[in-house]
């Protein structure tokens, strides 16, 4: 059983349209996130949503929308795709927030690859 | 802003020698640090962690050090395996809520 799955793994699309990439996980964690990885292999965080309620928004143009209808889903819409999206999109889930120990350790799903044309 | 970023890009080794890989950050309150393992095609997946009130853990191959003063913590692969081909990030949290930074990676080449 995949811990943390996301669909689609490959996404080619035209610059201008609206796409979706979703994201299960099935380890009970409380918090998801997503990640955007560039050509460089750099990884940076985007989105990060505890029990369904949006805790870290980092500076994201507002075409990306992230929506949680569950703690065990977070989704990401993006709108007006630009050439400048295209990188592989990770979705990651951990336990919990704050300093238990173990609770910040995140499990990441294979990836999304998005090339806008 | 704060960042975490890595000494080199790729390291080559030698398969059965040991492996040093190094990561310098900058931000004075992270307490709490992570190495992860990406091989091609797959998502990051953790390795080994340490909290800062500790210099160094001992995982199943794997030693992480850790040095408050300089701000540098490493990690160490004994005995390095082909398997072991991949990139390897450094990331630090600083409490609180779950904003885990990432470093630059370094990419670890294994010759057989």
């Amino acid at each position: 059983d995949t811990a943390v799955s996301q669909t689609p793994k490959y996404l080619v699309t035209q610059m201008g349209n609206d796409k979706s990439i979703k994201c299960e996980q099935n380890l009970g964690h409380d918090t998801m996130y997503w990640y955007k990885q560039d050509s460089k292999k750099f990884l940076k965080i985007m989105f990060s949503y505890n029990n369904k309620e949006l805790i870290i928004n980092e500076t994201v143009p507002n075409r990306f929308s992230p929506k949680s209808p569950d703690k065990a889903h977070l989704n990401l819409h993006i709108n007006s795709l630009e050439l400048g999206d295209s990188a592989v999109y990770f979705c990651a889930s951990s336990q919990g927030v704050g300093k238990v120990s173990g609770a910040n350790v995140l499990t990441f799903g294979a990836g999304s690859r998005l090339t806008v044309l | 802003g704060e960042s975490v970023g890595l000494h080199l890009p790729t390291l080559s080794v030698q398969e059965g020698d040991n492996s040093i890989i190094n990561c310098a950050y900058s931000n004075s309150a992270s307490d709490y640090f992570i190495w992860y393992k990406q091989e091609s095609g797959k998502g990051p997946q953790f390795i080994i962690d340490i909290r800062s009130n500790m210099d160094k853990r001992q995982g199943q191959r794997v030693t992480v050090l850790l040095n408050k003063t300089v701000k540098h913590l490493s990690l160490q692969i004994a005995a390095t395996q082909p398997g072991d081909s991949a990139v390897y990030f450094c990331a630090e949290n600083s409490g609180g809520y779950q904003k885990v930074t990432f470093g630059t990676g370094t990419k670890l080449q294994v010759i057989p």
